[in-house]
């Protein structure tokens, strides 16, 4: 298995400009994460989807932050438009249960200039 | 309430020496579960831990899940330079599963 796969693992853009990251989970697994970490926060929890339905988007930061899930091996997490703050490494989990230990991705590393 | 306090913030040890962390709350916890993560890379599951007072081990990786339910710690013996990363403890509410991750501590090992 190929693990969780999130691209690009790197991003550098420039503020007001609109950044798509991406995630193909582990086949089989029905929960979906996006998680933001920086040093000033840790890992923060921005959404999870079950079977493909967002359930809990209680972190996403505000509307310029959306995420989508359309089938079982693909999911986006779309910042427009971009501001420096949004710099951080965006992580992205699946499990197969929701009590069972997440498998993360590499991460991307998104700076907004 | 609802917080995971992970304690050291960070560590450094000459190699051969144990390590020992924890993470308590003053939630309770279905689930406690232990994460190394290495530069550059996402947090990799060291242990996972489902019952109250279960002890597990992973190789030279020993973790408790606490009686209370409310704390976990994580021993490393004979710590070696590829030990090196940052340790996360992370715990599932009782209730509502909602995951929690701690703060980290960053492990750093001198040959």
């Amino acid at each position: 298995d190929a693990g969780v796969i999130q691209s690009p693992r790197h991003e550098v853009t420039e503020m007001g400009q609109e950044v798509t990251l991406r995630c193909k989970p582990i086949s089989g697994h029905d929960y979906l994460f996006w998680y933001r970490q920086t040093m000033m926060r840790g890992l923060e929890l921005l959404i999870y989807f079950n079977n493909n339905v967002p359930i809990d988007d209680s972190g996403m930061p505000e509307d310029r932050f959306s995420a989508k899930m359309p089938n079982a091996s693909f999911s986006t997490l779309k910042i427009q438009p971009s501001e420096p703050r949004d710099s951080a490494v965006y992580f992205c989990a699946s499990s197969l249960r929701r009590s069972f230990g997440y498998t993360f991705g590499s991460g991307t590393r998104l700076t907004v200039v | 309430g609802q917080q995971l306090n992970q304690s050291p913030q960070s560590m450094f040890i000459q190699e051969g020496e144990d390590v020992s962390m924890n993470c308590t709350s003053s939630s309770i916890f279905n689930t406690w579960l232990w994460y190394k993560q290495e530069p550059g890379e996402g947090p990799v599951l060291l242990i996972a831990l489902y019952k109250a007072g279960e002890l597990t081990s992973n190789g030279r990786l020993t973790a408790q899940f606490g009686i209370t339910r409310k704390d976990s710690f994580l021993n490393i013996s004979a710590s070696i330079p590829s030990d090196v990363g940052i340790y996360f403890c992370a715990g599932q509410l009782i209730g509502n599963n909602d995951m929690r991750f701690g703060a980290g501590t960053r492990l750093t090992v001198k040959p």
